[in-house]
């Protein structure tokens, strides 16, 4: 199962953009690359997801680098509400099962 | 739609003991899987379904058991519950109009269970 790699924690001040980076150097050419996060004790929800091409929705930006061995989720005005566990997951073809990681923490400061 | 629900929200279960877990969604959706979150740690998959009457094992199988008689309800058993089922729950379920690989799962709130 093709892995992802994301840092432990991060942190952004109110209202600045937010970049998290995801690597998963050994992605097949047909797996997807989602984004979803973990609101405390709550449910994941999804945020983002693409194949090769930038995508924006009105929740983010995903940036995939060209040889897609890497992406980042892009917040671009993070509020507090955005404090949340930000899971990056590879979906691949063929098969139901999705590999969570630990994800990265997002704390936002006031 | 309600989305994706989940009973019981919280459960307290004795070693030994059993329980059915429910999950319900209204979204019509042919996918749905059950994953387990310990503290600190991401999802693991147990069990999921592709469809009404099927089943399969996910990463951490034992000790659950599943079925989907309706399309809407994927149910959870323990059937002797043990100390390391202490977890959250979660149930998801998914429509892969887009092929699986970029299907987008809905998640439930969690049922957080403790067995003693």
């Amino acid at each position: 199962d093709a892995k992802t790699t994301q840092p432990n924690s991060m942190e952004s001040n109110e209202e600045e953009p937010v970049h998290l980076p995801c690597n998963h150097s050994t992605i097949s050419g047909t797996d997807y690359i989602h984004w979803y996060r973990q609101l405390p004790s709550q449910g994941p929800e999804y945020v983002i997801h693409g194949l090769t091409s930038n995508v924006n929705n009105r929740m983010a930006s995903l940036a995939i680098a060209e040889d897609r061995k890497s992406s980042t989720l892009i917040l671009h005005r993070a509020t507090l509400r955005d404090a949340a566990v930000y899971y990056c997951i590879l979906g691949s073809s063929g098969t139901y099962k999705y590999i969570f990681g630990t994800g990265t923490r997002l704390k936002v400061l006031a | 739609n309600a989305g994706v629900t989940q009973t019981p929200k919280f459960r307290v279960l004795k070693t030994g003991q059993s329980m059915t877990l429910l999950c319900a969604q209204d979204m019509n959706h042919e996918y749905m899987y059950w994953y387990r979150q310990d503290p600190g740690m991401g999802l693991r998959l147990i069990h999921y379904s592709v469809g009404e009457g099927t089943t399969a094992k996910g990463e951490v199988p034992d000790g659950y058991n599943v079925s989907r008689l309706k399309k809407q309800n994927f149910l959870l058993g323990l059937e002797s519950a043990a100390p390391s089922q202490t977890s959250v729950y979660f149930c998801a379920s998914s429509y892969s109009a887009s092929g699986v690989g970029a299907d987008t799962q809905y998640f439930g709130p969690g049922t957080r269970l403790t067995v003693l």
